[in-house]
């Protein structure tokens, strides 16, 4: 099955409105990395996490290593948000290869 | 900081031509890494070198690929007689690699076509 499983695989947001995104793990990860994924097929890089939090901006992330989750939270979204979300985990078990979720393709319209 | 740099950024090739794909890293990162992204298998793993040694390479199919990084400036992913199923876009990725953990910075990509 799937080692990194992302949830929803996809969604519409209306703009100003926030949500949540999901990946559970059934790997034993020890670090989380969030990427979006922009129109021209680069993957800029949003967080890199240990068990934790972190906030930037409109974006919140934590990971759980206990519960094998992580969340992304976005507020206020805009436009400018829309595309495909991938998390991605080191496992414990692995060098330092990443293994992906199959990614959120998120839409925000007005 | 020019980031991650791939070359070419697209690349068409005819059914058992060879392809080589070229990745400079950012620079003073001691580890590369080499994924590949498609729409039915999505972002998949192929190899690690960290301080140019290879580490790992369970995710290169065994036949045709080949990947070397000669120096700490660039690596290469060699395609041998490629395949219609090699169709991809080919994603390098650096990063300092403290302790095996750390932020991976990833390149724009190599969209490759075989016809």
């Amino acid at each position: 099955g799937d080692k990194v499983k992302q949830s929803p695989s996809a969604l519409s947001l209306q703009e100003g409105t926030n949500s949540a995104l999901r990946c559970n793990f059934s790997i034993a990860a020890t670090t989380v990395q969030w990427f979006l994924q922009n129109p021209r097929g680069s993957l800029i890089n949003l967080f890199y996490l240990v068990p934790g939090t972190k906030e930037n901006g409109r974006l919140k992330s934590a990971f759980d290593s206990k519960e094998s989750y992580s969340t992304l939270h976005i507020r206020d979204a805009q436009l400018e948000d829309s595309g495909t979300y991938f998390c991605a985990a080191i496992a414990s078990s692995s060098f330092s290869k990443l293994v992906f979720g199959q990614g959120t393709s998120l839409s925000v319209v007005p | 900081n020019a980031g991650v740099i791939q070359t070419p950024r697209h690349k068409v090739t005819g059914k058992g031509q060879e392809a080589t794909l070229w990745c400079e890293p950012i620079s003073g990162h001691s580890a590369v890494f080499w994924y590949r992204q498609t729409i039915v298998q999505g972002l998949e793993f192929l190899t690690y070198f960290r301080n140019q040694a290879p580490i790992d390479d369970s995710g290169m199919p065994k036949e045709r690929f080949s990947a070397q990084m000669p120096n700490q400036s660039h690596s290469t992913l060699k395609i041998q007689s490629t395949q219609p199923q090699d169709s991809a876009v080919y994603l390098c990725a650096s990063s300092g690699d403290w302790g095996g953990q750390d932020t991976q910075y990833f390149g724009p990509g190599t969209r490759l076509l075989v016809l």
